[in-house]
């Protein structure tokens, strides 16, 4: 089946830094991936929608300039969080889908960020 | 608009029990319905799904079937296992979007 992969799968970091997660599709060519934010016992909240070539859209209430969203290739997405502070410590994960239909949507494994 | 809801947690069952999970949906167009599954520490599995009313999602045991009268996907499960533990989430999307919806989750803890 379709696999996505995520990179770090966990990272500590010091507050004020950045960190970079990668979102792979491994065996298929991701039109649209997705980032969602998850906080300890709490559902997906989704934070934006990106496409191959264009800008991301972001979710209602999600800062754009702190979460940076890059999707160069259909294969690859990058979510940047800028200057990260311990309240960005969360669970974020990526799905990407291939295309029609939309609904066929495959997620990665999850990348744990602290920020001490 | 679009929500699922589900039933509260935590769920803890002996082994081998039976298993219902509820959920209700409300949309706003013709939804696509899920069943999730979180391990610890690792990101959501594709447990089954349902394109259509009356469809039936089965896998690994567990079952759903999708009710557009009463706009539910409950999942069951005759017998569960203790390696059945983990977050479920119910999730639907819209055929003609790409957002998934999802609901809160319900934490299950099955004991030997």
């Amino acid at each position: 089946g379709a696999v996505v992969s995520q990179h770090p799968s966990w990272v500590i970091c010091k507050s004020g830094t950045s960190v970079k997660i990668e979102c792979r599709s491994l065996d298929f060519q991701a039109t649209t991936m997705f980032w969602y934010r998850q906080f300890p016992k709490q559902s997906l909240m989704l934070m934006a929608t990106s496409n191959e070539g264009s800008k991301a859209t972001y979710e209602q209430g999600v800062e754009k300039d702190k979460f940076l969203i890059n999707h160069a290739s259909l294969t690859l997405s990058t979510l940047t969080v800028t200057s990260a502070h311990p309240e960005d410590s969360s669970f974020y994960i990526c799905s990407a889908t291939p295309g029609v239909p939309h609904n066929e949507q495959f997620f990665g494994p999850g990348t744990r960020l602290t920020v001490l | 608009g679009n929500s699922v809801t589900q039933m509260e947690g935590p769920v803890t069952l002996s082994e081998e029990a039976f298993l219902t999970i509820n959920c209700t949906y409300t949309a706003t167009g013709y939804p696509s319905l899920f069943w999730y599954v979180q391990y610890p520490g690792e990101g959501l599995q594709l447990l089954l799904k349902a394109t259509k009313a009356d469809d039936k999602g089965s896998n690994k045991g567990f079952e759903a079937t999708y009710r557009k009268e009463t706009t539910s996907f409950h999942l069951e499960k005759g017998s569960v296992q203790v390696s059945d533990s983990a977050v479920y989430f119910c999730a639907l999307i819209l055929n003609t979007g790409n957002q998934f919806y999802f609901g809160t989750g319900t934490s299950l803890t099955v004991i030997p």
